[in-house]
């Protein structure tokens, strides 16, 4: 089958650095993407990554290695209002039907 | 704001009824994906259109069914209602080029 591994919740204090990873296994790989949803709003697109490396987006990185089938999201100098879920997405086919993991949630401690 | 709208934000019915959920996506999108999210859960993809056709089919019951129109909104129906039905149902939209989803707020079903 398919599937989107992350941890269920990380927590972290405000002005550090958090890293959530996420592994997967589908049939098919065309890039990762990250999204970021608070309690009772909708995800919203964070990044995407289609080649391997780093890419870094404000305080927000993400990254990718295909061969290990693995990402992960790094959030730098934490604020409070990044308290939220983050799931990773596979887009699995070129018509970007999306896999996606359980979502972690992020707590911050002040 | 995403430009994507769903209408209605709240919907509370009863279990047996039927209900039609309904989504505007980006100006410019052909594509639009349906997406079922229970409390404390993550996104569980139903159906995709595209253009008017559909793309790809999630898990989606056999009591939901979708459509997208010419004008290329689209609506969600939901009948035979159960109380574990009730979720959060979000629509997305996305361009040709694939690689960014735009959420609208979702609507909330309630079955009592």
């Amino acid at each position: 089958g398919q599937s989107l591994e992350q941890p269920s919740e990380v927590t972290a204090v405000e002005g550090a650095i958090v890293q959530i990873n996420c592994t997967y296994q589908t049939s098919g790989f065309y890039g990762l993407s990250w999204y970021q949803q608070h309690d009772g709003g909708a995800p919203t697109f964070l990044s995407y990554n289609a080649l391997d490396g780093l890419e870094e987006t404000g305080r927000f990185s993400s990254f990718l290695s295909r061969s290990d089938s693995y990402g992960y999201l790094l959030l730098q100098e934490l604020q409070m209002k990044d308290s939220a879920s983050y799931f990773c997405a596979v887009r699995s086919g070129s018509n970007y039907q999306l896999i996606w993991g359980a979502g972690t949630k992020l707590i911050i401690k002040p | 704001d995403s430009g994507v709208t769903q209408t209605p934000k709240h919907l509370i019915t009863a279990t047996g009824q039927r209900v039609t959920l309904r989504c505007s996506p980006r100006s410019g999108d052909l594509s639009v994906y349906w997406y079922q999210q229970s409390l404390d859960q993550g996104l569980q993809f139903l159906i995709q259109y595209y253009n008017g056709e559909e793309r790809a089919k999630g898990n989606i019951l056999e009591r939901f069914s979708a459509q997208q129109f010419p004008d290329l909104h689209s609506e969600l129906n939901l009948s035979s209602l159960e109380l574990g039905d009730s979720a959060l149902y979000f629509c997305a939209s996305s361009s040709s080029q694939n690689t960014e989803a735009f959420f609208g707020q979702g609507t909330r079903l309630t079955v009592v």
